[in-house]
């Protein structure tokens, strides 16, 4: 079945660095998002990439839709401690089984 | 706004009881699903559905029931509650258009 592998795991920066993550697929995705996850609550969308080659910002967050259409990056600038939390990537093919499949998350934690 | 509202948020089961999930949405979305969060797991799929009537096996059905008779609700029922089965429990909705799933704010539950 479809595939998402999420690197890395987990980080550890201080505050005021810059964070990047990423994720790739043996599958080719015609959308891509990008969700955090604050401790007890569910995911929420932070970005959301249609289009290949897409390159999308929220903020500080900037997030890139690969041209191969297997692959994504999200970039946080200059990070501050409200940052901390888990990120998923999410890939969603309009191809065969129409379901949304996961990353393994990275757990990103900031030293003040 | 509701959005995607779970009950109950926490529940304890006995090894061997039923019980079902609820899931309600207010956004008119097609998209439906379930997803189970282990430590390291990141979000596994269990069931999901593209609209009322219909609904697909994900990475991890077994032990899990579904049903979509309307398009507000997905209920997943526990048919024998198992220790394997303790676990974080997410429902999402969106639209097919779109694909950008909204989370509901989990079901924590334990199987003893």
């Amino acid at each position: 079945g479809q595939q998402l592998n999420q690197s890395p795991q987990s980080m550890f920066i201080q505050e005021g660095e810059d964070v990047s993550m990423n994720c790739t697929s043996s599958s080719i995705f015609n959308t891509w998002l990008w969700y955090k996850q604050d401790p007890g609550e569910g995911p929420v969308l932070l970005i959301a990439l249609y289009k290949a080659g897409e390159l999308t910002s929220n903020g500080r967050l900037t997030a890139q839709f690969g041209i191969t259409r297997k692959d994504s990056f999200l970039n946080i600038s200059a990070s501050i401690p409200s940052d901390v939390g888990i990120y998923f990537c999410a890939g969603f093919s309009i191809q065969g089984a129409q379901k949304l499949v996961f990353g393994q998350g990275t757990r990103l934690t900031i030293n003040p | 706004n509701a959005g995607v509202t779970q009950t109950p948020k926490f529940q304890v089961l006995k090894t061997g009881q039923s019980m079902t999930l609820q899931c309600a949405q207010d956004m008119n979305h097609e998209y439906m699903s379930w997803y189970r969060q282990d430590p390291g797991m990141g979000l596994r799929l269990i069931h999901y559905s593209v609209g009322a009537g219909i609904t697909d096996q994900g990475e991890v059905p077994n032990g899990y029931n579904v049903s979509r008779s309307t398009t507000e609700d997905f209920p997943l029922r526990l048919l024998s509650a198992a220790p394997s089965q303790t676990s974080v429990y997410f429902c999402a909705s969106g639209s097919r258009v779109n694909t950008e799933a909204f989370f509901g704010q989990g079901t924590r539950l334990t199987v003893v």
